[in-house]
């Protein structure tokens, strides 16, 4: 057991340009979860994958964000057109199936956005 | 109003002494109650979780959960500097929630422990 890891650690663009985040979650585990948190904030649900597909997006996701789980594996997270109010750390999380721990969710070390 | 709400502080106690964090929430149907821990520039940490009324300890950590007051704490004692960090308070099961697992968290709260 790895731990939940993401890539990469930090990421500086300018606005315009587009990113993607990976995350790659703790094996086995079929639930996995984006997350954005800014300086001073709790982190705020953006999306929810069960396996590889998406089940919820969060009504404040702009359609320049775009998620995808192929496979049920790891996840990508793609910004398009970035602006500056997108800069924050973006949190991958993931949680086992229902009744093996499934109310824990597990943190990687985020991935920082600075976009200029 | 936010569906969880904590005071951002900061919280200062003087090392050795006991530190509450407190958590309200809104919505009066959720199921499980979370404490995350995160240092600067790191990730969220999960140190407790609480489902029923009443109180859970784990080693210098109690969690307490009111869900007539819809209210959540953390009482850290013995508090050390290496306690120092924000304290996310999280909720699931709320009627958003109760079907993927996500988790709601609160903006934390700074605790600094002074030696």
């Amino acid at each position: 057991d790895t731990g939940v890891s993401q890539d990469p650690r930090h990421k500086i663009t300018k606005r315009g340009q587009n990113v993607t985040f990976r995350c790659d979650p703790i094996s086995e585990h079929n639930r996995l979860y984006w997350y954005r948190q800014t300086l001073g904030q709790g982190p705020e649900f953006l999306t929810y994958f069960q396996n590889e597909a998406q089940l919820e997006k969060s009504r404040l996701l702009s359609d320049r964000f775009s998620a995808e789980r192929p496979k049920g594996s790891f996840s990508t997270l793609e910004i398009q057109r970035t602006e500056q109010g997108d800069s924050a750390m973006y949190l991958c999380a993931s949680s086992p199936p229902p009744g093996q721990g499934s109310e824990k969710l597990f943190f990687g070390s985020g991935t920082q956005l600075s976009v200029l | 109003q936010k569906e969880v709400e904590q005071n951002s502080g900061p919280l200062s106690v003087p090392e050795g002494a006991i530190a509450s964090l407190n958590c309200t929430y809104s919505d009066r149907g959720s199921q499980s109650f979370f404490w995350y821990r995160q240092y600067s520039g790191k990730s969220p940490e999960l140190i407790m979780f609480i489902y029923s009324n009443g109180d859970k300890e784990d080693g210098r950590f109690t969690a307490q959960l009111n869900k007539a007051s819809q209210y959540v704490s953390l009482l850290i004692r013995d508090s050390q500097p290496s306690d120092s960090a924000t304290y996310l308070c999280a909720v699931k099961g709320t009627a958003s929630s109760s079907n993927t697992g996500k988790l709601i968290f609160g903006q934390g709260t700074t605790l600094q422990v002074k030696p």
